[in-house]
């Protein structure tokens, strides 16, 4: 079974820009999560998706946004891109519609801004 | 300038000893726990998880100990080899759905 996709891996955008970043989960699973990393502040969660709905949301501003398609995919956009959007932006897939279930990640897209 | 950034622990072993790895969670109501491995330039990778109703749990080479009196998880590495080097990462998960809460990590540096 193929793991978790993400695309681009990598990125390269100017302050003020947006980006769009892709996620495709492992097959079956309909449970798509977001996280940033960056070396200041560790992991930290961005957004759930599950069946086309935002199910739970970190504390992240407005600027980020997410969705999920049918097939399960999902796309989380940044707009007006500043200097601390630069991170390593991770996409994790689990199967279970409730109850814990074991995340898996992308490899991540390494996000730029200059 | 200068960047700051978290300060991760850092633990040191000698290749072929054993690892302990611990980390403290936040949640008594948290009911499923999870350890990560994060190599450099990629995505956390699952090791190994455990539930609420167990205190132990075995894996190839891994074990999970939790400690839910003192709110404490602990993943021990057997016979720790130069491949694992990483950052580990423990989660916490409090219950359904809820998002999945994360350490900040230990790197681990494997001295052959």
């Amino acid at each position: 079974k193929a793991g978790v996709t993400q695309t681009p891996r990598y990125l390269i955008k100017t302050r003020g820009q947006q980006v769009t970043l892709s996620c495709s989960p492992i097959s079956g699973h309909r449970s798509v999560s977001w996280y940033q990393q960056t070396p200041g502040q560790g992991l930290q969660f961005l957004f759930e998706y599950f069946s086309e709905t935002q199910r739970n949301k970190g504390n992240f501003p407005g600027r980020f946004s997410g969705r999920q398609f049918s097939n399960s995919r999902s796309e989380m956009n940044v707009s007006t891109l500043e200097l601390g959007d630069s991170a390593l932006y991770l996409c994790a897939s689990r199967g279970l519609a409730g109850g814990p279930d074991t995340q898996y990640f992308g490899p991540g897209t390494r996000l730029t801004v200059l | 300038g200068e960047s700051v950034g978290l300060h991760l622990p850092t633990l040191s072993v000698q290749e072929g000893d054993n690892s302990i790895i611990n980390c403290a969670y936040s949640n008594s109501a948290s009911d499923y726990f999870i350890w990560y491995k994060q190599e450099s330039g990629k995505g956390p990778q699952f090791i190994i998880d455990i539930r609420s109703n167990m205190d132990k749990r075995q894996g190839q080479r891994v074990t999970v100990l939790l400690n839910k009196t003192v709110k404490h998880l602990s993943l021990q590495i057997a016979a720790t080899q130069p491949g694992d080097s990483a950052v580990y990462f423990c989660a916490e998960n409090s219950g359904g759905y809820q998002k999945v809460t994360f350490g900040t990590g230990t790197k681990l540096q494997v001295i052959p």
